[in-house]
């Protein structure tokens, strides 16, 4: 069954803009982590930010914060200010709470292009 | 040092033969991974090693053989392969994966075409 749900295949933004791409999960565990990856077309997977599930706060890293909304079991990842750099293809990511069996499922990505 | 290499970046090789791909951390990281990813869709697990031990393997065909020699290095041998395991196989490690961990650091990966 698909753990990571994210429903946009493609978004356009333009420069400057603020863009929300969405990511649902599911899990019946308690303790996860949630993860935003951008992978540009050179294939490099590159680390945005993390949620832990028992994080209160939101978290933010520069121009990205992610939108946890636990009860929904949704994490929506916000980029502001796009830029030109920011075109790629974005993963949403979870991890379950087994220690010492630690991996990762990914959603089915999001390609953004930003316009100038 | 922050970072994973994979090495070679780029690989092409006839169904017979017989390669190896490599990564390497220095970050201390205690798990590592390999990933397979075909164009356009997501990463797909194919083997953990935590304390160097293979703890997961994903029912990959054995044509693909893990060797994880000390904490640092990982391995994937590659032997009588296929036209469709052409992808990107991405290298990845992180911390004690008996802590709670909180992040992978991916290498930028090995785009193998089998001609």
């Amino acid at each position: 069954a698909q753990k990571i749900t994210q429903t946009q295949p493609g978004m356009f933004v333009q420069e400057k803009e603020a863009v929300t791409l969405d990511c649902t999960y599911d899990t019946s565990d308690q303790s996860y982590g949630l993860f935003w990856y951008k992978q540009p077309s050179s294939g490099e997977m590159i680390f945005l930010i993390y949620q832990g599930s028992y994080d209160e706060q939101n978290a933010t890293e520069g121009r990205y914060s992610l939108n946890f909304q636990k009860a929904r079991k949704s994490a929506n990842l916000v980029i502001s200010a796009s830029q030109l750099g920011d075109s790629a293809m974005y993963f949403c990511a979870m991890r379950e709470g087994q220690l010492g069996d630690y991996k990762l499922s990914f959603g089915a990505g999001t390609t953004v292009t930003v316009r100038a | 040092d922050t970072e994973v290499t994979q090495t070679p970046k780029h690989l092409v090789m006839g169904m017979t033969n017989k390669k190896s791909l490599k990564c390497e951390q220095h970050m201390g990281h205690r798990a590592m991974y390999w990933y397979k990813q075909k164009a356009k869709k997501p990463p797909e697990l194919m083997f953990v090693y935590s304390y160097e031990k293979l703890s997961i393997n994903e029912s990959v065909p054995s044509r693909f053989s893990p060797e994880c020699p000390n904490s640092s290095l990982l391995n994937l041998h590659l032997h009588a392969l296929q036209p469709e395991d052409s992808a990107l196989y991405l290298c990845a490690s992180s911390q004690d994966p008996n802590r709670s961990p909180d992040g992978y650091t991916f290498g930028s990966g090995t785009r193998l075409t089998v001609v």
